[in-house]
């Protein structure tokens, strides 16, 4: 089972911050946080990862609270592009494998 | 361009015919995964490969073989497909293996008739 949860739905306007929140209360000390989105059903693009402290790249940043049981991707400009699922994941425990669950289908509205 | 690629993109066949999906990168990524996607839901891991000569089951591996005889390919082997193996597959690749960047190919709609 998927060790996070994620709201199912959400609109953003165009333009506008898109803050996508993401529980992952069970989480260990060593575990990282990472996003990736699915746009229709291509295949899936790597966003960005973190453990404890905030991160930024070019396409969003990543807030992570410092009990780190959740966090929040933000992208800070949202376009129509950037309709898709956007996928919370902490990895097992045992073989570092990536577990995904639904996501969060975000629509970008103009 | 560095990219993971796979063969076919789309794919109708019937119960029992076996059948590979090849899968490449030009990276040379150490690592390698395959995932299987159903309607609504995330991707589910089928084997993964954290090197040559070394693959491992993901979650749901009954019904799949994997070989990894060289870095950059990674074929998905259905030895006797059935009709729940239906679904859109995916091959990644990361340099850092799981928990680095995975790179990922744009797909293979399977369909068992």
């Amino acid at each position: 089972d998927a060790k996070t949860t994620q709201p199912t739905s959400m609109d953003c306007a165009e333009g506008r911050a898109a803050n996508l929140p993401c529980n992952h209360s069970t989480i260990s000390g060593n575990e990282y946080v990472y996003w990736y989105r699915q746009i229709h059903s291509q295949g899936p693009q790597y966003i960005i990862h973190g453990l404890k402290n905030n991160e930024t790249n070019e396409m969003a940043s990543l807030i992570i609270t410092e009990d780190r049981k959740s966090s929040t991707l933000i992208l800070p400009h949202a376009t129509l592009r950037d309709t898709a699922v956007y996928y919370c994941i902490v990895p097992m425990d045992s073989n570092y494998q990536l577990i995904w669950g639904a996501g969060t289908k975000l629509i970008i509205k103009p | 361009e560095a990219q993971v690629t796979q063969n076919p993109r789309y794919l109708i066949t019937v119960t029992g015919k076996k059948l590979t999906v090849t899968c490449s990168q030009n990276m040379n990524h150490e690592y390698m995964s395959w995932y299987r996607q159903d309607p609504g839901l995330g991707l589910r891991q089928i084997y993964y490969s954290m090197n040559v000569e070394v693959t491992d089951k993901g979650d749901v591996p009954e019904g799949y073989k994997v070989s990894r005889k060289e870095k950059r390919n990674f074929p998905l082997i259905l030895e006797s497909p059935s009709p729940n193996q239906t679904s859109l597959y995916f091959c990644a690749s990361s340099f850092q293996g799981p928990r680095g960047e995975q790179f990922f190919g744009p797909g293979t709609r399977l369909t068992v008739l």
